[in-house]
């Protein structure tokens, strides 16, 4: 099975800042990653796939990078609705997995 | 708009069984794959398994915490889609998610999830 790390588990930022959460991969996924974004007591929401691409809908402010194991999500300007738990997610091969998740706290 | 509404959910005893259903609107059914997803209570997501179309004979994939156990299925006439879980552990406690797979590779749309609980 294909391990997806996400570290650290938590960061605290302010509103207005750029924050950037890793993922990385086991093995080699290409950019066969999506990444989603959770809030308390609701469903996940897909924000991007294919490492880089945005789902329609998903604000600019969001970005991805990465390739091969090593994966980035990056949000701009962060504001109050953005402070949330990001997860990454491989979909190279079965089973597909999902990082641990990373919390992005108010500072 | 994409709706996908889970139902189902309960509490069920260790050993027993459970149906979960997945109402699907809004988009062509037939055409896309669909996947469980599942959370236990402050944990992380977990992938449970995938049902795919037609075309793929509906041929299905799974976790191995699940194989055996689980059986996902779909009712293209009804745009449903199943989780018939049996040999229920307590280690199955989690809200189920409901989730479209866009092109064969990636989800897009998840539903609102419904809680399962086992317990004696």
């Amino acid at each position: 099975d294909i391990q997806m790390t996400q570290s650290p588990s938590s960061l605290s930022a302010s509103v207005g800042d750029r924050v950037t959460i890793p993922c990385r991969a086991s093995q080699d996924i290409s950019i066969s990653l999506a990444w989603f974004q959770q809030k308390p007591g609701r469903a996940p929401k897909s924000l991007i796939f294919a490492a880089s691409s945005l789902l329609s809908g998903v604000p600019s402010k969001f970005s991805g990078s990465g390739s091969g194991t090593d994966f980035t999500l990056t949000i701009s300007d962060l504001q109050p609705e953005d402070f949330a738990t990001y997860y990454c997610q491989q979909y190279s091969s079965y089973p597909l997995t999902f990082g641990g998740g990373t919390k992005v706290e108010i500072k | 708009e994409v709706q996908l509404v889970e139902s189902g959910g309960g509490l069920a005893q260790p050993g027993g069984s459970l149906r979960l259903s997945c109402a699907a609107s809004g988009f062509t059914f037939s055409d896309y794959y669909m996947d469980w997803v599942r959370q236990a209570p402050g944990k992380g997501l977990e992938w449970v398994g995938r049902t795919r179309k037609k075309v793929n004979s509906y041929t299905t994939e799974y976790a191995a915490s699940v194989k055996g156990r689980f059986t996902i299925s779909r009712d293209d006439s009804q745009n449903s889609l199943y989780l018939q879980m049996n040999s229920l552990k307590t280690e199955d406690t989690a809200v189920y998610y409901c989730v479209r797979v866009y092109g064969s590779s990636f989800f897009d749309y998840w539903g609102q999830g419904t809680l399962v609980t086992v317990s004696s």
